[in-house]
């Protein structure tokens, strides 16, 4: 089956740096993926949407000079949280569909822990 | 953003019980899927529903498309320990293309000793 891998599984990092996940569809392309975030006990809210080739779609709040998106290739997208800080700290998840697979669903990585210290 | 209402919000319930949730949406939907989420891992899609009155299993799972295309339920059937986790409805306006997913506000489910 479709395989999304999320690197790195946990990051911990100082207050004002930036800090890279990345999104792979393994075994699939993929012109779109999706950011989510999750805070304790709580659903996924979507952050933006990352096209590949083009500008990423951010939900209203998300300030997109914060969460930078780059979806260089149809099967890796990366989210980087500048200037991070302790507010920041939150389970990343990013998602994404085969594009070559009519009607399939969303498989979602396995998450990325950021804790701002 | 918005979130489907899910209930119950968390379920206490005895290995070998059934369980039942539900997902209301105060919109319509085009696509229904029900993901199950462990403790520090991402989404895992169970089911997906992409036809107004559809009702699929999975094992011992089983989910059905709301008929007004606004809710969605799951049931499980003689629940096991690794049934333990957090469980999400999510809606789909479309049933291609790259549409985003609204997520529920998730029932957590406990099987008791």
């Amino acid at each position: 089956g479709a395989v999304v891998s999320q690197h790195p599984s946990w990051v911990i990092c100082k207050s004002g740096t930036s800090v890279k996940i990345e999104c792979r569809s393994l075994d699939f392309q993929a012109t779109t993926m999706f950011w989510y975030r999750q805070f304790p006990k709580q659903s996924l809210m979507l952050m933006a949407t990352s096209n590949e080739g083009s500008k990423a779609t951010y939900e209203q709040g998300v300030e997109k000079d914060k969460f930078l998106i780059n979806h260089a290739s149809l099967t890796l997208s990366t989210l980087t949280v500048t200037s991070a800080h302790p507010e920041d700290s939150s389970f990343y998840i990013c998602s994404a569909r085969d594009m070559a697979a009519y009607n399939s669903p969303l498989h979602f990585g396995n998450g990325t822990r950021l804790t701002v210290t | 953003g918005q979130q489907l209402n899910q209930s119950p919000q968390s379920m206490f319930i005895q290995e070998g019980e059934d369980v039942s949730m539900n997902c209301t949406s105060s919109s319509i939907f085009n696509t229904w899927l029900w993901y199950k989420q462990d403790p520090g891992e991402g989404p895992v899609l169970l089911i997906a529903l992409y036809k107004a009155g559809e009702l699929t299993s999975n094992g011992r799972l089983t989910a059905q498309f709301g008929i007004t295309r606004k809710d969605s339920f799951l049931n499980i059937s003689a629940s096991i320990p690794s049934d333990v986790g957090i469980y999400f409805c999510a809606g789909q306006l479309t049933n291609f293309g790259n549409e985003k997913l609204t997520f529920g506000t998730g029932t957590r489910l406990t099987i008791i000793p």
